[in-house]
């Protein structure tokens, strides 16, 4: 196991419904992330946090809502999404030094998502 | 703008046999280059890194991976191949510059070991 772990592993959600993902890590890192893994795409990061602090939001629309109480866990909030957001959804923690980029990232097994 | 290419979508290699799995990229400095697995229904491992010194890292598994800074490349390599390596590999760049915590990953290679 990479010490993040990612509950739960299968979702089915309707258009209507408001859902919530988790991602907790067990590693003591300070940098957690939330990506969309799509078939034939590049996974694509979607949000990125630092000691608490988003530092990333890479436009992704507002039906996707992070939390990130504490470095340790991270939540995905979900709400009136689209079949298009049907999708592996991915959780990731990194240690980084401030200033630097040198660290690997470490991955959850990710949440099957599918939006009916 | 800062990308990764991954240009097979597939490679198939027979087991015993060397493998390759193609990577570039395109950073506007100097790149931290990594190579990451994924098997069925499990999130991404790392594989290797560079970040500077030999061009020639090596990683898990018995994979390596060669820097070419002229050719812009990273590709990942194995001398002999094992039905076990079956799995989707990713390629990902982060930029130094960049103080972020960005990482760019490529499409991904699925790669297939033919017993």
């Amino acid at each position: 196991e990479t010490g993040v772990t990612q509950t739960p592993r299968h979702l089915v959600m309707g258009m209507t419904n408001k859902k919530s993902l988790k991602c907790e890590q067990h590693l003591g890192h300070n940098a957690m992330y939330w990506y969309k893994q799509s078939a034939k795409k590049p996974l694509e990061l979607m949000f990125v946090y630092n000691f608490k602090e988003q530092t990333e939001n890479n436009s992704v629309p507002s039906r996707f809502s992070p939390e990130c109480p504490n470095s340790s866990h991270l939540f995905l909030h979900l709400h009136t999404l689209q079949p298009e957001d049907s999708a592996l959804y991915l959780c990731a923690s990194s240690q980084d030094p401030a200033g630097t980029a040198k660290n690997i990232q470490y991955f959850g097994a990710g949440t099957r998502l599918s939006v009916l | 703008a800062q990308s990764v290419a991954q240009p097979e979508d597939q490679v198939n290699v027979a087991e015993g046999n060397p493998l390759t799995v193609k990577c570039t990229y395109s950073v506007s400095g100097n790149p931290y280059l990594f190579w990451y697995v994924q098997y069925p229904n499990r999130g991404l491992q790392f594989l290797l890194k560079y970040i500077t010194g030999d061009n020639l890292v090596k990683g898990s598994y018995g994979f390596e991976a060669e820097f070419n800074k002229s050719q812009t490349s990273f590709h990942l390599k194995k001398p002999s191949a094992l039905v076990s390596d079956s799995a989707l590999y990713f390629c990902a760049v982060r930029d130094i510059i960049n103080t972020g915590n960005q990482f760019y990953f490529g499409t991904g290679t699925s790669l297939t070991v033919i017993p």
